[in-house]
C-alpha cells in the first residue's frame, strides 16, 4: 500500500514565526488531505488538494502530484496552532491512509 | 448543517465484553469509514461501507465488524474486547465517487480495563 511520512516530526515555534510541514507519499494519489488535530482529538478539515495551491487566511498548501509530495505553509503562528497536523491520502481505493504526524507547538 | 457525529464520547470497557459505536454521517454523504487511532500514532483504517455493505477493510481482526443502516448512518462493533483495542475510534463520511473530500467525527475513545 501507498506510504505517507510527514516531516519534522516534531515542530516548537515561537509565536509569529512561520514553518513548513512536509508530506512524501510513495504512489500517486486521487486524494491528499491536510487535517489539525486539535487536544480533544478533532480531526479538523485544513486543505482537500489532491494537486495544485490553496490559501486559507494564514494557512496555505502546494501538492506536486508528480513528485509525490504536499507542503503545508503556516505563517505568522498562533498558540492556537498548536497540535497534531496530518498530511492522509487515497490511492486506488476511498481509503485514507495518514503519516505519522507533525507535532506543533507554539509557545509565547 | 450538522457534521458528523458520534456516539458515545467516552466509553469505559471491561476485557472480554463486546462494544457498539455509533456514527451519523454528514448530511449529504452516503459513504462511512471507520479508523482506529492509538494514542501517539495516526489513524488506521478498519473498514469502509456503501449502500449498506462493507466495501473495502483495513487489516484488522474479524472481532471489528460493522453495518449501515438504510439513512446511512453505520455502527462498529468490536467483541471480545482486548486491552490492546483502547483507542480513540473516529468515523469519517464522504460522498459518492473517488474524489471527495473526508470529514470526521470527533472520536469516540474507548478504555478497556
Amino acid at each position: 500500500g501507498i506510504q505517507v511520512e510527514q516531516s519534522p516530526p516534531d515542530l516548537i515555534l515561537q509565536e509569529g514565526a512561520n514553518s513548513t510541514l512536509r508530506c512524501n507519499f510513495s504512489d500517486s494519489v486521487n486524494n491528499l488531505q491536510w487535517f489539525h488535530q486539535n487536544p480533544w482529538g478533532q480531526l479538523i478539515n485544513l486543505f482537500y488538494i489532491p494537486s495544485g495551491t490553496k490559501q486559507n487566511g494564514r494557512l496555505s498548501a502546494t501538492t506536486v502530484a508528480t513528485e509525490r509530495y504536499s507542503l503545508l505553509y503556516i505563517s505568522s503562528s498562533q498558540t492556537t496552532d498548536s497540535g497534531v497536523y496530518f498530511c492522509a491520502v487515497t490511492g486506488g481505493g476511498n481509503k485514507l491512509t495518514f503519516g505519522t504526524g507533525t507535532q506543533l507547538k507554539v509557545e509565547l | 448543517d450538522a457534521g458528523v457525529t458520534q456516539s458515545p464520547t467516552h466509553l469505559i470497557k471491561t476485557r472480554g465484553q463486546q462494544v457498539t459505536l455509533r456514527c451519523s454521517p454528514k448530511s449529504g454523504h452516503d459513504t462511512v469509514s471507520w479508523y482506529q487511532q492509538a494514542l501517539g500514532q495516526g489513524p488506521q483504517f478498519i473498514f469502509q461501507y456503501y449502500e449498506e455493505e462493507e466495501r473495502q477493510r483495513g487489516n484488522f481482526p474479524d472481532r471489528f465488524s460493522g453495518h449501515q443502516f438504510p439513512n446511512y448512518s453505520s455502527e462498529l462493533n468490536v467483541n471480545a474486547l482486548l486491552l490492546g483495542d483502547s483507542a480513540l475510534y473516529l468515523c469519517a463520511s464522504r460522498g459518492q465517487g473517488r474524489r471527495t473530500e473526508a470529514f470526521f467525527g470527533q472520536g469516540t475513545r474507548l478504555t478497556v480495563v
